[in-house]
């Protein structure tokens, strides 16, 4: 399968940690997202990359969160200092890059769920 | 910035029967997407259906089907004949180049036998 893929799945830490998640996204898209979900909300969108460069980050991503996509490849999203309130749901996507009118559609992996006691 | 609106937080259908989730957005961008993702329980976000802006024909996938008015900003899905493993939260997603998808609130859709 040659899905996006997270790792890991589940998380609980206490608060104060640090954590890290890797995303690996489908291998030929150079565009990956991270977003954050609630329970009974919809994704929020956190950074962007294109290949290997940041190109967007929310205000959701507060200076306490950094991600990173060394080689256009996997990329990682570090939380230092967890809080409670960054419990959630965090899903990485990857689409192909390109021309306005290619298509816009990101996949999803699977997300890491991530608990800070 | 763009809104995704889905006005609807709970709907039910029984098997078989039709049912409608209705979207809003609001944007001033002429060129876009507008997506419907599934996300059964606990399990991975799939997209439904895709449409781009510039079409004016609405996008079908089996029995999914949307009603696309790009005047009025209005973006609903259609599901036909519903099945049981059609139950899920269902996202209406806007999205323009290059940027991230905005999403809604979600519908929770219930599929009775």
């Amino acid at each position: 399968d040659t899905g996006v893929s997270q790792d890991p799945r589940h998380k609980i830490t206490k608060r104060g940690q640090n954590v890290t998640f890797r995303c690996d996204p489908i291998s030929e898209h150079n565009r990956l997202y991270w977003y954050r979900q609630t329970l009974g909300q919809g994704p929020e969108f956190l950074t962007y990359f294109q290949n290997e460069a940041q190109l967007e980050k929310s205000r959701l991503l507060s200076d306490r969160f950094s991600a990173e996509r060394p080689k256009g490849s996997f990329s990682t999203l570090e939380i230092q200092r967890t809080e409670q309130g960054d419990s959630a749901m965090y899903l990485c996507a990857s689409s192909p890059g390109g021309r306005v009118g290619a298509t816009g559609t990101q996949y999803f992996g699977p997300g890491t769920r991530l608990l800070v006691l | 910035a763009q809104t995704v609106t889905q006005s609807q937080p709970e709907m039910s259908v029984q098997e078989a029967e039709t049912v409608t989730l209705s979207c809003t957005y609001d944007t001033s961008e002429s060129d876009y997407y507008l997506f419907w993702y599934k996300q059964p329980p606990s399990r991975q976000m799939i997209l439904v259906i895709r449409q781009e802006a510039y079409k004016q024909q609405n996008a079908t996938e089996n029995r999914f089907s949307v009603n696309f008015q790009k005047a009025a900003k209005s973006f609903s899905l259609k599901i036909s004949d519903s099945q049981l493993g059609d139950a899920a939260m269902y996202f209406c997603a806007y999205r323009s180049e290059p940027h991230a998808l905005n999403f809604g609130k979600g519908t929770s859709l219930l599929v009775t036998p």
